[in-house]
């Protein structure tokens, strides 16, 4: 799976939107992007993923650029329980075995102020 | 929405003893998988099962044993509980076809060995 970086936090205020940037400039034409996010002492939640177009779900938008190289994840009207380490994992669609298993980096710490 | 439960959020448990941890899905997944985080080390995959009675280890399986005699349940066992299995478990499933595959993560089980 292809490497990513995260700066390792960033802040908002409460009812703006959060845009969280993710660079892998070496992601592979097959791998997607994806994102999680983890709420303090609680298991990993799935937020979002994509190859190549804009996607957009009930909890946020994904950004990727032409390249492919970067990708930003948009949390519209963020809240304080958007609080959370969030997660961007490039990998493969298609994977068997224990290789199916997800690796994650040290993500992004975003702190959502009043 | 996809649930999965698993059995304590928290755990204490003393040197030597037999420890079962047990995961619960409700989306007829086929993948079901075990992970332990700790800090500064990310996710780390124990065990894999992907259909019932099928196992594959994971990165570091010594010490650890599970049980898929159901597709919704899948255990991990600690069959002699040491300090250092001290750690937040989480377990996780998803489907077997179709892509990408995002993986459902349960709300952890913090386990403390004294």
């Amino acid at each position: 799976d292809a490497k990513t970086t995260q700066p390792p936090s960033m802040d908002c205020a409460e009812g703006r939107a959060a845009n969280l940037p993710c660079n892998h400039s070496t992601i592979s034409g097959n791998e997607y992007v994806y994102w999680y996010r983890q709420i303090h002492s609680q298991g990993p939640q799935y937020i979002i993923h994509g190859l190549k177009n804009n996607e957009t779900n009930e909890m946020a938008s994904l950004i990727i650029t032409e390249d492919r190289k970067s990708s930003t994840l948009i949390l519209p009207h963020a809240t304080l329980r958007d609080t959370a380490v969030y997660y961007c994992i490039v990998r493969a669609p298609s994977f068997t075995g224990a290789n199916s298993k997800l690796t994650f980096g040290k993500g992004i710490t975003l702190s959502v102020r009043p | 929405d996809v649930k999965v439960t698993q059995s304590s959020r928290y755990l204490v448990k003393r040197t030597g003893e037999k420890v079962f941890l047990e995961c619960v899905q409700d989306m007829d997944h086929e993948n079901m998988f075990w992970y332990r985080q700790d800090p500064g080390l990310g996710l780390r995959l124990i065990y894999f099962s992907y259909d019932v009675k099928m196992k594959e280890k994971g990165d570091i399986p010594e010490g650890y044993s599970v049980s898929r005699e159901k597709k919704e349940r899948f255990s991990l066992i600690l069959e002699s509980a040491s300090t250092n299995q001290t750690s937040m478990y989480l377990c996780a499933s998803s489907l077997v076809s179709g892509s990408p595959r995002e993986q459902f993560f349960g709300p952890g089980t913090r386990l403390t060995v004294l």
